[in-house]
């Protein structure tokens, strides 16, 4: 069972154009939101994260949005450059967890200069 | 920032051996360490959880005897692959937490590939 999803297996965006990548959840008991990005053969690195008390977060180029009704964040990217392109995964976790991060399938982005 | 080294990043075996992966945190010590397994085109999943100095706790459907997990300092841990197979070819990537809390980041090891012939 799937607990976080992405349901796009990979985006393309043109260079300077907004990139727009989605993560939906079931567990409600999931209270810390992360997005990691990873190159091949290289492990994950944190971009940004959003705890539920939350409904936005912005560092720089990257903001992630959190709706907890709809068990719904994305991650926005602007202006997307060609460094971007990477598989980003979407990551929660939830106090009582021992931390543990359940990760999406991730979503390739292809930014196209 | 937090790096974190993985040793060997790539290794080939025969099914039967053992094979040893070591997980470093370089300039931090880590309370926390984590492993974790990648299939093609699937998500990271999350195989156990280790503290220092005490076992590791394993997810369900990981068998504890053959994925042996020793975090014996706060800078190192290692994953034992024993008796490896050919289904257990496959992407390790270790992790590790500067204090253990929710809002702590995890930094990630660079990975392993294992390939069981």
């Amino acid at each position: 069972d799937q607990q976080v999803k992405q349901n796009s297996p990979s985006l393309s965006v043109q260079e300077g154009r907004i990139s727009i990548l989605n993560c939906d959840y079931t567990n409600s008991m999931f209270d810390y939101f992360l997005w990691y990005k990873k190159y091949p053969a290289e492990g994950p690195t944190f971009l940004i994260s959003i705890s539920s008390i939350k409904d936005k977060n912005e560092d720089g180029r990257f903001t992630v949005f959190l709706n907890k009704s709809a068990k719904h964040l994305s991650l926005h990217i602007v202006p997307s450059q060609p460094g971007d392109s990477a598989v980003y995964f979407c990551a929660a976790t939830y106090r009582g967890s021992n931390y543990k991060l359940t990760f999406g399938k991730g979503t390739l982005l292809t930014v196209n200069p | 920032g937090a790096v974190v080294s993985q040793h060997p990043s790539r290794v080939i075996c025969k099914s039967g051996t053992s094979v040893k992966i070591e997980c470093r945190s370089l300039d931090f010590q880590a309370t926390t360490m984590f492993w974790y397994r990648q299939f093609p085109k699937k998500s990271l999943m999350l195989m156990a959880t280790s503290n220092e100095g005490s076992k590791a706790t394993y997810e369900q459907g990981v068998e504890k005897d053959k994925f042996l997990i020793n975090h014996a300092s706060l800078t190192l841990s290692t994953l034992t692959v024993t008796s490896a197979h050919p289904e257990d070819s496959s992407f390790y990537i270790c992790s590790a937490s500067l204090a253990g809390g929710i809002e702590d980041t995890q930094y990630f090891g660079p990975g392993t590939r294992l390939t069981v012939l």
